[in-house]
C-alpha cells in the first residue's frame, strides 16, 4: 500500500499560469510534509515544507495548501516560469522517526 | 555555511565487484546521516540512516551496507554488485526534521 501518492503524473502549465500538484497520505501519525524539486542529474532540493498544525505556508510563489482530515495537500505555483520544469516530490514524515516517505512524484513542464 | 560533497559522481562497474560509495558533510556538527536510492524515473527509497558515529539502521536490505567512520562521513558499499543495484544514490543529512540532499552518485552497473 502506497503512503504517498502524488498526481499528476505529468503536468504541462504555459508560463505565467499557476500549477498545482497535489498529494495524498495515508498514515495519519505524519506529521512533516516537505516538497521536494529535483533536475534531471541532480539531488533533490528542499523547496518548502509544512507540518500538520498549520494549513497553509506561502513562500513566495509556493503555496502549499494543506488538509488534515482528508489527509490532503497541494503545492501552488504561481507565475510558473520555464525554468520551473522539473520533479517535484511529496514527502511526508513522523518526525519521532525521522523516516521520509516519497511520492512518484510529478514531472511539470512549463512552456514558454 | 554547510556543505555536502558525494563521491565518486559517477561509476560504471561489473556485476559481482565490490562498491564503496562516499558522503562528507562540512559544516555541521552530528547531523543524522540518509542513504537513499532512486532509479532512473523513480521515487526515493531510504536504505539506511545514521545518527551518530558507529550506529547505522538499515531500512531497506537491498544487499548493500553502510558505515558511520566519522561524525562527517557516510560509507555505503557492496562486496558483489547486482544488475539491480544501478541508479542513483543519494546522501542527506539532517537536524531535525528538514532533510537535504547531496549531488549523488550516478551508478551503472553492467
Amino acid at each position: 500500500q502506497q503512503q504517498v501518492r502524488q498526481s499528476p503524473q505529468s503536468l504541462t502549465v504555459w508560463e505565467g499560469e499557476t500549477a498545482i500538484l497535489n498529494c495524498s497520505y495515508e498514515d495519519s501519525t505524519f506529521n512533516y510534509f516537505p516538497w521536494y524539486q529535483q533536475f534531471p542529474g541532480e539531488g533533490p532540493a528542499l523547496l518548502i515544507s509544512i507540518r500538520s498544525v498549520s494549513d497553509k505556508k506561502e513562500d513566495g510563489r509556493f503555496t502549499i495548501f494543506f488538509n488534515k482530515r482528508e489527509k490532503k495537500l497541494s503545492l501552488h505555483i504561481t507565475d510558473s516560469q520555464p525554468g520551473d520544469s522539473a520533479t517535484y516530490f511529496c514527502a511526508a514524515s513522523d518526525t519521532n522517526t525521522g523516516k521520509l516517505t516519497f511520492g512518484d512524484g510529478t514531472v511539470l513542464t512549463v512552456k514558454p | 555555511a554547510q556543505t555536502i560533497h558525494q563521491w565518486p559522481v559517477a561509476e560504471i562497474k561489473a556485476v559481482g565487484s565490490p562498491l564503496s560509495l562516499g558522503c562528507t558533510i562540512k559544516g555541521k556538527s552530528s547531523p543524522n546521516l540518509y542513504w537513499y536510492w532512486q532509479a532512473t524515473g523513480g521515487t526515493l527509497q531510504q536504505l539506511f540512516y545514521s545518527i551518530t558515529v558507529g550506529q547505522v539502521e538499515s531500512v531497506v536490505q537491498l544487499n548493500l551496507s553502510a558505515s558511520r567512520p566519522k561524525d562527517d562521513q557516510f560509507i555505503l558499499s557492496t562486496e558483489k554488485l547486482l544488475l539491480s543495484h544501478s541508479g542513483f544514490y543519494l546522501c542527506a543529512w539532517s537536524l531535525d526534521a528538514e532533510q537535504f540532499f547531496g549531488p549523488g552518485t550516478r551508478l551503472t552497473v553492467l
